[in-house]
């Protein structure tokens, strides 16, 4: 079992739809979750963070937690074709250390 | 506050070959991590770096290796390169040593390297 385990994609959406996307990992000892955003050719940039379960909101992303079942997942609203790009789940075991476990990442196809 | 910044951005080598990829950290920040990322993957952690001090580790041989100056800038090296090594290398800098949120990463744009 991967550590960390994205959807298998890619995914498309039409604009303003709401795009879901999931991310399972292994390790129960995992603190901090994180969802990172990849254009192509492009480094990743920190959409959100998440270390409690429930839900957290960021305009149009929300991140949901829920460590009994080891998944985290992130919702996007009222989607946008530039919102298309490559979608990353990270996970960190130890809070004092900034090693993030990636998954393989997800592609987002948000159709005009 | 400048962002982190790496060099070269792209490179070509031959197998066998030795590679020194470098990066400065965002203004503020004393921790620099690295990060191979094949592609179509995520990224993977080589190591960090924390006050100079290798501070975590992935699964990563030893002809990988770094180091982290006074100024918190870092360099990453690759000795015996072999044609797995092609890939997006990342640096990734933060606040460490502190709560939780400190330690989210600002990558740099990545150095991109070719081994033939």
């Amino acid at each position: 079992q991967k550590e960390v385990e994205q959807n298998s994609g890619p995914l498309s959406v039409p604009e303003g739809a709401i795009a879901s996307l999931n991310c399972t990992y292994s390790d129960r000892g995992s603190q901090s979750f994180f969802w990172y955003r990849q254009y192509s050719g492009k480094s990743p940039e920190l959409i959100m963070f998440i270390y409690s379960n429930g839900d957290k909101e960021d305009g149009r992303f929300t991140a949901q937690l829920n460590k009994a079942s080891q998944y985290v997942s992130l919702l996007i609203r009222d989607s946008q074709p530039s919102d298309s790009a490559t979608y990353l789940c990270a996970v960190n075991r130890d809070g004092a250390n900034s090693k993030l476990t990636f998954g393989k990442g997800i592609t987002l196809s948000v159709r005009p | 506050e400048t962002g982190v910044t790496q060099s070269p951005t792209h490179l070509i080598k031959t197998r066998g070959q030795q590679v020194t990829l470098r990066c400065s950290s965002q203004s503020g920040h004393n921790t620099v991590s690295w990060y191979q990322q094949a592609l179509g993957q995520g990224p993977q952690f080589i190591f960090q770096y924390y006050r100079e001090e290798e501070n975590g580790r992935g699964n990563f041989p030893p002809r990988f290796s770094g180091l982290q100056f006074p100024n918190y800038s870092s360099e990453l090296n690759v000795n015996a390169l072999e044609l797995d090594d092609s890939a997006l290398y990342l640096c990734a800098s933060s606040l460490g040593g502190g709560p939780r949120v400190a330690n989210v990463l600002t990558f740099g744009a990545g150095s991109r390297l070719t081994v033939l």
